[in-house]
């Protein structure tokens, strides 16, 4: 089972709004990931978590704000938003963050929660 | 840097044709990993194949297959017997070492297909 599931599916949100968005696998992944994808784009990465320590910020805005609380849950806070934060946010986990080959290299990623921020 | 180039903005492939779905990728790593993502409409990312640096022989995966051609730095996609549900864009992405040895992926832009019936 390569299932990663992410709640809600579709937010709406004002700019003084706070809102969270939750992923969760049950893999036994110990590296889990946020992306933002506009539409027509690839997938940017925002933030890696491994072994639930935050290893890679890519320099994301602090309105946006990781949370692992433990490691099969990852949380994305919402506050003080701005309409081009509007787009599709992709959770993804994986085996490992380091290592060769299919097994721990691979992420799988979950629906994604389409977020309008108005 | 890295990079992954997908030079097919689109394609247009009549059902049950196979289709080739072209990637080339740069990078001075020797052991690297290539892999191949389905979006449809919907929007999850769906792994389809994988490929690494080492493997000696080309990734197969039902329907899927990765012609890897290492001296020319290329990773093309073949999908055989297209199907309707094929339609979706397809995404070549490279295994990138971050710091502290964690991994980030690095995508190409992307290749819409669609499957006529």
């Amino acid at each position: 089972d390569t299932e990663v599931t992410q709640t809600p599916k579709h937010l709406v949100m004002g700019m003084t709004n706070k809102k969270s968005l939750k992923c969760e696998q049950h893999m036994g992944h110990r590296a889990m990931y946020w992306y933002k994808q506009k539409a027509k784009k690839p997938p940017e990465l925002m933030f890696v978590y491994s072994y639930e320590k935050l290893s890679i910020n890519e320099s994301v805005p602090s309105r946006f704000s990781p949370e692992c609380p433990n490691s099969s849950l990852l949380n994305l806070h919402l506050h003080a938003l701005q309409p081009e934060d509007s787009a599709l946010y992709l959770c993804a986990s994986s085996f490992r963050t380091s290592g060769v080959g299919k097994f721990s290299d691979t992420q799988y990623f979950g629906p994604g929660t389409r977020l309008t921020v108005l | 840097a890295q990079k992954i180039t997908q030079t097919q903005p689109g394609m247009f492939v009549q059902e049950k044709e196979a289709v080739t779905l072209d990637c080339t990728y740069d990078t001075s790593d020797q052991s690297y990993g290539l892999f191949w993502y389905k979006q449809p409409s919907s929007g999850e990312m769906i792994f389809l194949i994988y490929q690494g640096s080492y493997d000696e022989q080309n990734a197969t995966e039902g329907r899927y297959s990765l012609n890897f051609q290492k001296a020319r730095k290329s990773a093309n996609l073949v999908i055989s017997a297209s199907q309707l549900g094929d339609s979706a864009m397809y995404f070549c992405a490279m295994r990138e070492e971050g710091w502290k040895g964690a991994q980030k992926l690095v995508f190409g832009q992307g290749t819409r297909l669609t499957i006529n019936p």
